[in-house]
């Protein structure tokens, strides 16, 4: 199946940094890319669909400012968590879909804000 | 609006015995449905998927998934469980709009015990 990695794996951060985490398409390429963030035990929480070479599509009540999402090549996007705080510590999951239809989707990016 | 339910959250079963997730969803026109499988600190990995023809759909590691259209149930089902086959899982079904985002239900955990 179609590849999608993501990096870092797990990040730990002070309070007041950004942090970049970026998601690629190993083995395809991917026009749409999809960024979600996923509470413990709970279902994934869709936050913006990031197309290649065009403004990000946020979600209601994603802040745009706060999670910049670029998506500059059709093998690559990236979600920067601006001014992270706690409550941002969370498991974010990008995923980039193939041939129009399913989603792939990365192992994800334990965010720890302290 | 589009939605999907998976009423369980929680199954457990025996090792050896056929296991059944259950998915309901609610879409105008044909539906593309997905099922996927999350172990613990990890993304999601894609199982199967319908989009047409055959209502009974074979996907990875031995599962299966019936498209009921009637009923609007997409359950996913093995035939004989293993203690590896304990994680979570979630049905999904394709938004029609433009970005082509998945919904997800809110998932199952399926416990296997030996």
């Amino acid at each position: 199946g179609a590849v999608v990695s993501q990096h870092p794996s797990r990040v730990i951060c002070k309070s007041g940094t950004s942090v970049k985490i970026e998601c690629r398409s190993l083995d395809f390429q991917a026009t749409t890319m999809f960024w979600y963030r996923q509470f413990p035990k709970k279902s994934l929480m869709l936050m913006a669909t990031s197309n290649e070479g065009s403004k990000a599509t946020y979600e209601q009540g994603v802040e745009k400012d706060k999670f910049l999402i670029n998506h500059a090549s059709l093998t690559l996007s990236t979600l920067t968590v601006t001014s992270a705080h706690p409550e941002d510590s969370s498991f974010y999951i990008c995923s980039a879909r193939f041939r129009e239809e399913t989603q792939y989707f990365g192992p994800g990016t334990r965010l720890l804000v302290l | 609006a589009q939605s999907v339910a998976q009423p369980e959250d929680q199954v457990n079963v025996a090792e050896g015995n056929p296991l059944t997730v259950k998915c309901t969803y609610s879409v105008s026109g044909n539906p593309y449905l997905f099922w996927y499988v999350q172990y613990p600190n990890r993304g999601l990995q894609f199982l199967l998927k319908y989009i047409t023809g055959d209502n009974l759909v074979k996907g990875s590691y031995g599962f299966e998934a019936e498209f009921n259209k009637s009923q609007t149930s997409f359950h996913l089902k093995k035939p004989s469980a293993l203690v590896s086959d304990s994680a979570l899982y979630f049905c999904a079904v394709r938004d029609m709009g433009n970005t082509g985002k998945l919904i997800f239900g809110q998932g199952t955990t399926l416990q296997v015990k030996p």
